[in-house]
């Protein structure tokens, strides 16, 4: 699988901060670039995604910054809450046919009071 | 959002028995699904992709014969861990494709947690 660099491994921030989750790819032809949220214990959801025809995407207090020359993208989250504690994957794919998800290594966000 | 399923959440079996896992999209048709494998505090590491009603393709290093995958249906795929041993201890998530050329979004089951004593 193509590699999908994520950083950083950790992070702690407190209630009412900005996280910032920076994640850097090699292969030209990812055109879809999801992030999921996971929960201990639970399965990965969906929190947003871009194309990199778009160089930011907001939802709520989720942001996805993309920068395609750089290959790079980053998800912001303002506003940090604690019910934000999880680990947060960011993700690559090729879209069209079946999805090939490559992910990235993980970030475990801890947010406190 | 779509909704997929797996049972059992958690499973506990004796070194050398099989264990089967369900992955069940219950509300969409899902021609494609995926099986991952998570070790704790790790990414999630693509297994096989499952086709339905074709043979599952395995990601390199990923034994076959060991993880039987099954798309029976539009609906179901399972994973049968064969003469499990405690190296096969791990969180075993599968996920759905809503549909063929969609914008990738994938729709993950809660995973199951599989414990080989």
């Amino acid at each position: 699988q193509q590699q999908v660099k994520q950083s950083p491994q950790s992070l702690i921030v407190q209630k009412g901060g900005i996280s910032i989750i920076n994640c850097a790819y090699e292969n030209t032809a990812f055109d879809y670039f999801p992030w999921y949220q996971q929960f201990p214990g639970k399965g990965p959801a969906l929190l947003i995604a871009i194309r990199p025809d778009v160089s930011e995407k907001k939802e709520g207090r989720f942001t996805i910054s993309f920068n395609k020359s750089a290959k790079q993208f980053s998800l912001h989250i303002m506003d940090s809450q604690p019910g934000d504690s999880a680990t947060y994957f960011c993700a690559a794919t090729i879209s069209g046919g079946y999805q090939k998800v490559t992910f990235g290594t993980g970030t475990k966000l801890q947010v406190i009071p | 959002g779509a909704v997929v399923s797996q049972h059992p959440s958690r499973v506990i079996c004796k070194s050398g028995t099989s264990v089967k896992i369900e992955c069940r999209s219950l509300d969409f048709q899902a021609t494609t699904m995926f099986w991952y494998r998570q070790f704790p505090k790790q990414s999630l590491m693509l297994m096989a992709t499952s086709n339905e009603g074709s043979k599952a393709t395995y990601e390199q290093g990923v034994e076959k014969d060991k993880f039987l995958i099954n798309h029976a249906s539009l609906t179901l795929s399972t994973l049968t861990v064969t003469s499990a041993h405690p190296e096969d201890s791990s969180f075993y998530i599968c996920s759905a494709v809503l549909a063929q050329g969609a914008d990738g979004e994938l729709f993950f089951g809660e995973g199951s947690r599989l414990t080989v004593l």
